[in-house]
């Protein structure tokens, strides 16, 4: 199983609700990533959990808050976000010291 | 600050040609660089990467060129095929707590013409 599974696949939210977006992974890799990407722009980076600790967040705003529960989970829980929040929010996985990373197909997030 | 830089946006080649996209990069402390394909609606899917001490690595199709003087990689591929036709993106990582973490370059849209 080569997948990274995320859901849901697209997600409409007003500026006051809490919504969470979920990654799966079951390849037993180490290393799990966030990223956001707006249109016609690369992904970037957001957080990143190595062993189910988090070891990188990009000064993202607290309005987005990650979660590992276990090493095959990562969630993103979403607050009081703005419009200019909307994006494709990309999760992704990696098995250190092997460098590849393997995408899941995102979740098309709009903000209203 | 774009540490990566791809200054191409589009590119079109004919099938069975060799397609050919760049990319630029400022960090000299990057340890891999990568390159990715991505089609619409889907997230990006690995192609190739070359460690920063190696200058060429080759994987059936493509071909990834390093020239670390100039900080420059190139990605080629030939014989390009209608179904190459996506979104290529340049990545670089680079040890960071313990961590890899990633840059992305702007992409580059192929076109392979049947």
């Amino acid at each position: 199983d080569t997948e990274v599974t995320q859901t849901p696949k697209h997600l409409v939210m007003g500026m006051t609700n809490k919504k969470s977006l979920k990654c799966e992974q079951h390849m037993g890799h180490r290393a799990m990533y966030w990223y956001k990407q707006k249109a016609k722009k690369p992904p970037e980076l957001m957080f990143v959990y190595s062993y189910e600790k988090l070891s990188i967040n990009e000064s993202v705003p607290s309005r987005f808050s990650p979660e590992c529960p276990n090493s095959s989970l990562l969630n993103l829980h979403l607050h009081a976000l703005q419009p200019e929040d909307s994006a494709l929010y990309l999760c992704a996985s990696s098995q250190p010291p092997r460098n590849e990373q393997f995408f899941g197909p995102g979740t098309r997030l709009t903000v209203l | 600050d774009q540490q990566v830089k791809q200054n191409s946006p589009s590119l079109s080649v004919q099938e069975g040609r060799i397609s050919i996209l760049n990319c630029d990069y400022t960090n000299s402390m990057f340890d891999y660089f990568l390159w990715y394909k991505k089609y619409p609606a889907e997230g990006p899917t690995f192609l190739i990467s070359i460690s920063s001490i190696k200058d060429k690595n080759e994987d059936g199709r493509f071909t990834v060129f390093l020239n670390k003087s100039a900080k420059h990689l190139s990605l080629h591929i030939v014989p390009s095929q209608p179904g190459d036709s996506a979104v290529y993106f340049c990545a670089a990582s680079q040890l960071y707590s313990g961590t890899y973490k990633y840059i992305f370059g702007t992409g580059t849209r192929l076109k392979v013409l049947a």
